[in-house]
């Protein structure tokens, strides 16, 4: 089935650096992704939609100049968290459309960002 | 976006059959029904969709009601690896649209 790449797995990063989170779409072209974050006990929030070859568009409420989101080429999409703070800290996740045929849409494993 | 009501949490016995509620009574004529899940600590997982008819696969199966406006992903047999975050999501029938996650069922399975 599809499978989509996500790295880091862990990181943790002192407050006011950035981090780079990367996905990767393994067997498939993913003109579509999707950012998503997760606190603790909560449920997964759409931050934004990255497009192949253009900009994103940010869900409200997220800072676009915070989350820096790249989707260079078909099967790679970016998110770096930039000047990050302890508030940041939280699990991303990205997703990419696969197509109907196989079943929609395929996550990454995920990050765990900590901020200190 | 059409929205989804679930369970907060439900419980089950290992190896008994399991079946998870949705409620959608606003879902319109082009909404697919979703369902992922979410093991601790990892990204969601595609378990089965479907439109109106029931639909059945290798992980579960999916009931539509007559009048589309309830679900129920029904698991026949539930082992620990089981144990997950379920989410009922709609979605329209259109490529590349994005899924917006409600607060899903957490499925305890108890030894």
């Amino acid at each position: 089935g599809a499978v989509v790449s996500q790295h880091p797995s862990r990181v943790i990063c002192k407050s006011g650096t950035s981090v780079k989170i990367e996905c990767r779409s393994l067997d498939f072209q993913a003109t579509t992704m999707f950012w998503y974050r997760q606190f603790p006990k909560q449920s997964l929030m759409l931050m934004a939609t990255s497009n192949e070859g253009s900009k994103a568009t940010y869900e409200q409420g997220v800072e676009k100049d915070k989350f820096l989101i790249n989707h260079a080429s078909l099967t790679l999409s970016t998110l770096t968290v930039t000047s990050a703070h302890p508030e940041d800290s939280s699990f991303y996740i990205c997703s990419a459309w696969a197509g109907a045929g196989r079943h929609g849409y395929t996550f990454g494993s995920g990050t765990r960002l900590t901020v200190v | 976006d059409a929205k989804t009501t679930q369970p907060n949490s439900m419980e089950s016995n290992e190896e008994e059959p399991v079946h998870l509620p949705c409620n959608h009574s606003t879902i319109s004529g082009t909404d697919y029904i979703h369902w992922y899940r979410q093991l601790p600590s990892q990204g969601p997982e595609y378990v089965i969709h479907g439109l109106t008819s029931n639909v059945n696969n290798r992980m579960a199966s999916l009931a539509i009601a007559e009048d589309r406006k309830s679900s129920t992903l029904i698991l026949h047999r539930a082992t620990l690896r089981d144990a997950a975050v379920y989410y009922c999501i709609l979605r329209a029938n259109f490529g590349n649209e994005k899924l917006t996650f409600g607060t899903g069922t957490r499925l305890t399975i108890i030894p």
